[in-house]
Formats: C-alpha cells, sequence, structure tokens
C-alpha cells in the first residue's frame, strides 16, 4: 500500500491567514491526489482532484498543488465555514489511501 | 443531484456479520463509468476505503479487508450493499457509501454516513 501522510496534524489560525497542509506519499504517485474538508458529524467534501482542480462549487481560495511525493493545499485567506479536518487520497493504485488529516482550528 | 444514503442496523455482535445498504436518488448505479463505493472512519480517527464496484461486476478490495468484504449492487433497486463478516471492537465505526467518478479514482458524492456499533 502507498502510505500518505500530512504536516502538520493541527493548525490554529485566524480568519484571514494563509494557511498551508502539506501531504507526502511514501512512493510516486504523478498528481493522482484529492483533497477532502471534513467538519464535525459530516461526511467528507470534494475540494481538489488530480492534485490541483477545484472540484465545481469549491471557492477558489482553496488551491493544491504538488506532484509525484510531495503535495499541499493551500487556503489563501482563511474564512470562518474553513475551520475543519482536512484529508489527503491517493488514487495511483488500486489500493486507495488516504492520509490521517490535519485539523484546522481557531487560533 | 445525485444522493446516497446508507441504511442498516447501528448494533451488531461480535463474530456476525455487518450488513449495509446504500440508496442512490438522483442518477443511476448502472449509468456511466462510476464506481460505487464504501469507506468508513472510527470514531475520532482517519478514513480507511474498503471496496468499489461497478454495475458489471468489477470490484476492487482493501487487501487488509479482502477476506471478510463482499460488496453488491441491485440495479432494479438502484443501490448497493456491503457485508463485512466475523466483526470485532475494530470494525466500529461510521461507515460511508460513495462514487468514485471512476475506477482507481476520487469520490465526488457521498452519503452522510451511519454509525455502526460492534457490541455484544
Amino acid at each position: 500500500d502507498i502510505q500518505m501522510t500530512q504536516s502538520p496534524s493541527t493548525l490554529s489560525a485566524s480568519v484571514g491567514d494563509r494557511v498551508t497542509i502539506t501531504c507526502r506519499a511514501s512512493q510516486t504517485i504523478s498528481s493522482w491526489l484529492a483533497w477532502y474538508q471534513q467538519k464535525p458529524g459530516k461526511a467528507p467534501k470534494l475540494l481538489i482532484y488530480k492534485a490541483s482542480s477545484l472540484e465545481s462549487g469549491v471557492p477558489a481560495r482553496f488551491s493544491g498543488s504538488g506532484s509525484g511525493t510531495e503535495f499541499t493545499l493551500t487556503i489563501s485567506s482563511l474564512q470562518p465555514d474553513d475551520f475543519a479536518t482536512y484529508y489527503c487520497q491517493q488514487y495511483n493504485s488500486y489500493s486507495l489511501t488516504f492520509g490521517p488529516g490535519t485539523k484546522v482550528d481557531i487560533k | 443531484q445525485v444522493q446516497l444514503q446508507e441504511s442498516g442496523p447501528g448494533l451488531v455482535k461480535p463474530s456476525e456479520t455487518l450488513s449495509l445498504t446504500c440508496t442512490v436518488s438522483g442518477g443511476s448505479v448502472s449509468s456511466g463509468n462510476y464506481y460505487w463505493s464504501w469507506i468508513r472512519q472510527p470514531p475520532g480517527k482517519g478514513l480507511e476505503w474498503i471496496a468499489f464496484m461497478h454495475y458489471s461486476g468489477s470490484t476492487n478490495y482493501n487487501p487488509s479487508l479482502k477476506s471478510r468484504v463482499t460488496i453488491s449492487v441491485d440495479t432494479s433497486k438502484n443501490q448497493f450493499s456491503l457485508k463485512l463478516s466475523s466483526v470485532t471492537a475494530a470494525d466500529t465505526a461510521v461507515y460511508y457509501c460513495a462514487r468514485a467518478a471512476y475506477s482507481q479514482s476520487y469520490f465526488d458524492y457521498w452519503g452522510q454516513g451511519t454509525l455502526v456499533t460492534v457490541s455484544s
């Protein structure tokens, strides 16, 4: 299985901050990476696919970049609705795997 | 707008079989190249992909769960199902059904999730 790691595990930030979350794969996954946002008690919501493609309806303050083994999710100006946990997911192999998550909370 | 809804028992005894169904509305399980999937999340923990299936019968399973998992699609009811056998407390989780845009893909639509507790 391809192992996914994320850093940091928790991030404290304020409204208006620029936030960056890193996801690393244990082997190259080209650009086959997605990002999800999950709020407590809710299902994950797709934000980004193919490393940098924004899902329809997702605000443009979210962006993704990277390829190979290192990827980033950036929120350009954190909004109150963005406090949540963020997961990356690789789909390079048939055994799909998620990162452990990054919780973004209020500073 | 595609919607998915999980249903099934919220409590299962150890060693028994967990059975869940996902009902799809706003779209057909037999249209396009979509793969219908199950994902779970133990309380307070991360996400684990379980399996996915195409209506044609093509399937793929998480190797760590493969020996205990069966996934099926019922096109007449526009549903797909999960069976997980020989459950233990480690199988306690919120179970989500989801649609994958294609084989070996990301998940673009999710159900709301259903908590299944394994306990005697």
